[in-house]
């Protein structure tokens, strides 16, 4: 059973620019998760798709947005990209209820310079 | 506000002896709690979890203890081998099946051999 899939896994970006980064959950599971990993912050709760609907929304600026297609396909956008925003971008599907755990992609490195 | 806390940054220990890892949490509402494990350039791995209503679960080598009263819970390795060498996560997650993942920092664990 093929696992989470982030792609690209490697990107360098300019500031400025902008960057959709993509995730193909689990077959089945109908909910996407994305994190931000930074070096001493751990991993920062993005925002959460479920059925296509942002369920779940964590605290970072606008810049940052996603979406969910039909397929459970994931894709995150950052716009106007900042020196700050380079991180390991990861994303989690689930099946979609609580306590069944979540699956993580490998993730995505973003370098903006 | 970090709801989540892991407050050693590091442990190091000698191989065939005990990990333990650290976690504390603020948000009583929190009633699922999950470890992960993190290789360099992966995706964190699920290890083990614990529901609120346990105070504790056992897996092989590793055991979650969880004391509800204090907000507190611990990993324990035992024993721990060199391959146990990575960034540990503890997660938590709130009531009503919110697919929001709450992490620590995380803490990294040198197993010497």
């Amino acid at each position: 059973k093929a696992g989470v899939t982030q792609t690209p896994r490697y990107l360098i970006k300019t500031r400025g620019q902008q960057v959709t980064l993509s995730c193909s959950p689990i077959s089945g599971h109908r909910s996407v998760s994305w994190y931000q990993q930074t070096p001493g912050q751990g991993l920062q709760f993005l925002f959460e798709y479920f059925s296509e609907t942002q369920r779940n929304k964590g605290n970072f600026p606008g810049r940052f947005s996603g979406r969910q297609f039909s397929n459970s396909r994931s894709e995150m956008n950052v716009s106007t990209l900042e020196l700050g925003d380079s991180a390991l971008y990861l994303c989690a599907s689930s099946p979609g209820a609580a306590n069944y755990g979540y699956t993580f992609g490998s993730g995505t490195r973003l370098t903006v310079v | 506000d970090q709801q989540v806390k892991q407050n050693s940054p590091s442990l190091s220990v000698q191989e065939g002896r005990i990990s333990i890892l650290n976690c504390d949490y603020t948000n009583s509402m929190f009633d699922y709690f999950l470890w992960y494990k993190k290789y360099p350039a992966e995706g964190p791995t699920f290890l083990i979890s614990i529901s609120s209503i346990k105070d504790k679960n056992e897996d092989g080598r590793f055991t979650v203890f969880l004391n509800k009263s204090a907000k507190h819970l611990s990993l324990h390795i035992v024993p721990s081998q060199p391959g146990d060498s990575a960034v540990y996560f503890c997660a938590a997650e709130g009531q009503g099946g919110s697919e929001k993942l709450v992490f620590g920092k995380g803490m990294k664990l040198t197993v010497n051999p």
